[in-house]
């Protein structure tokens, strides 16, 4: 069974450091692998992808995240964080390439302070 | 912003009571799915449907039915509420190969 764990509720920041939002996942077979952003009142928006391919992903508004097969990781890292960053960050996972089996983690909470 | 319409985006019911949800795509995905949203469970899927008339239960079926007549429409029931499925409900959609799951912007229900 697939699974995700963001092993951090919390993670304070100060605006202009590099902040990372830790996932680790566990599949059995290949994994695909999701970064997702809900901002209060709002639903969950997409931020970037793993499916193959290198291991750095870029996406949206500057952050980018690194899988790496060996630590069964997906951190998502931002070089330099924003006020307007805070918000409630999903890890997910779908295994495969095929199927409805999303597997979203507990979520972080980002707060990054001016 | 996927083209994903929740209604009602907010609800007060009494218990015992049916309620029913509606999500509308625009998107013409394949798969669609209901998840409700509680503090310190993060998102739990409901029901999911892979195409009109195909529908399978997710993780916290319990009390909850759903309906697709259409590519479009995927209807969340709650034939009887209780104060247990108080709870912000997330509609989502995709497509079955390599793609995202997009989400609509939530349906807040308050079960009195």
């Amino acid at each position: 069974a697939q699974s995700v764990a963001q092993p951090e509720d919390q993670v304070n920041v100060a605006e202009g450091n590099p902040l990372t939002v830790k996932c680790t996942y566990s599949v059995s077979g290949n994994p695909y692998l999701f970064w997702y952003v809900q901002y209060p009142n709002r639903g969950l928006q997409f931020l970037l992808k793993y499916i193959t391919g290198d291991n750095l992903v870029k996406g949206s508004y500057g952050f980018e995240a690194e899988f790496n097969k060996s630590q069964t990781s997906f951190h998502l890292k931002k070089p330099s964080a924003l006020v307007s960053d805070s918000a409630l960050y999903f890890c997910a996972v779908r295994e495969d390439n095929y199927g409805q089996n999303f597997v979203f983690g507990p979520g972080t909470r980002l707060s990054v302070l001016p | 912003d996927a083209g994903i319409t929740q209604s009602p985006r907010h609800k007060v019911t009494e218990t015992g009571t049916p309620v029913t949800l509606r999500c509308h795509q625009t998107e013409n995905h394949r798969y669609m799915y209901w998840y409700r949203q509680d503090p310190g469970h993060g998102l739990r899927l409901i029901h999911y449907s892979y195409g009109v008339k195909d529908t399978d239960k997710g993780e916290v079926s319990d009390g909850y039915s759903v309906s697709r007549s259409k590519t479009e429409d995927f209807l969340l029931t709650l034939e009887s509420a209780t104060s247990s499925q108080t709870s912000v409900y997330f509609c989502a959609i995709s497509e079955p190969v390599g793609n995202t799951i997009y989400f609509g912007e939530g349906s807040w229900l308050t079960v009195v």
